[in-house]
């Protein structure tokens, strides 16, 4: 079966420094999304992405956070200067189309040190 | 806006038994509701999903919900656990209109005593 995969399970990174979180979606789903889970706290969205734009974006998506579909394949989430407090479990997902379910990956856990 | 409220953060039930995982929702429009699973140190699993045909729904490993608007709820159910089915349920809700963000509860850990 068919499975969203993320790479690393596990990455630390010291703050400031960018770090680059990297997803294989199901190949022919068209919707991407990242979502987060900071320890102890609920499951919250990031962003929404489509047709190679962004389509939806929480307020915690701010400017240090980027998003990309570099090759057709992976989907990458991008913070380009770490803080502490960006330390959580990274959860990316997918879809085929709008009345699809999301199906997630396993997670990246980001230690910002 | 669309919220999600999971009534227990942790139910313990013996193996055997029934269990129930409480959840009520809020939102504007037609609501898609979901149950998702999260074993430990794994990503998230669906185990159910509504999306406004029938109100019973039933899902993997012997799981179902019942949508109840009249009640705003969408409680998860199972007449007998099992040892794996220990995890942290989530209760999701998205809306179709617009359809794209989820949104998640706080979580229930279901703990089964042998």
């Amino acid at each position: 079966e068919p499975e969203v995969t993320q790479t690393p399970s596990h990455q630390v990174t010291q703050m400031g420094q960018e770090v680059i979180l990297r997803c294989v979606p199901i190949s022919n789903h068209l919707y991407f999304y990242w979502y987060r889970q900071i320890l102890g706290q609920k499951v919250e969205f990031l962003v929404s992405f489509y047709n190679n734009e962004i389509s939806e974006k929480s307020e915690i998506f701010d400017d240090q956070f980027s998003v990309e579909r570099p090759d057709g394949s992976n989907f990458t989430l991008k913070i380009r200067s770490t803080k502490l407090e960006d330390s959580a479990m990274y959860f990316c997902a997918s879809r085929w189309d709008s009345t699809d379910t999301q199906y997630f990956g396993p997670g990246t856990r980001l230690t910002v040190l | 806006a669309q919220s999600v409220t999971q009534l227990d953060s942790h139910v313990s039930v013996s193996e055997g038994t029934p269990v129930l995982l409480r959840c009520n929702y809020s939102s504007s429009y037609s609501p898609s509701l979901f149950w998702y699973v999260q074993h430990p140190n794994k990503g998230l699993q669906l185990l159910l999903k509504y999306t406004s045909a029938a109100t019973l729904v039933k899902g993997i490993n012997g799981f179902e919900a019942e949508f109840k608007k009249s009640e705003t709820s969408f409680h998860l159910t199972k007449p007998s656990a099992h040892m794996s089915d220990a995890a942290e349920y989530f209760c999701v809700v998205s809306e179709n209109f617009g359809n794209e963000k989820l949104t998640f509860g706080t979580g229930t850990r279901l703990t089964i005593i042998p």
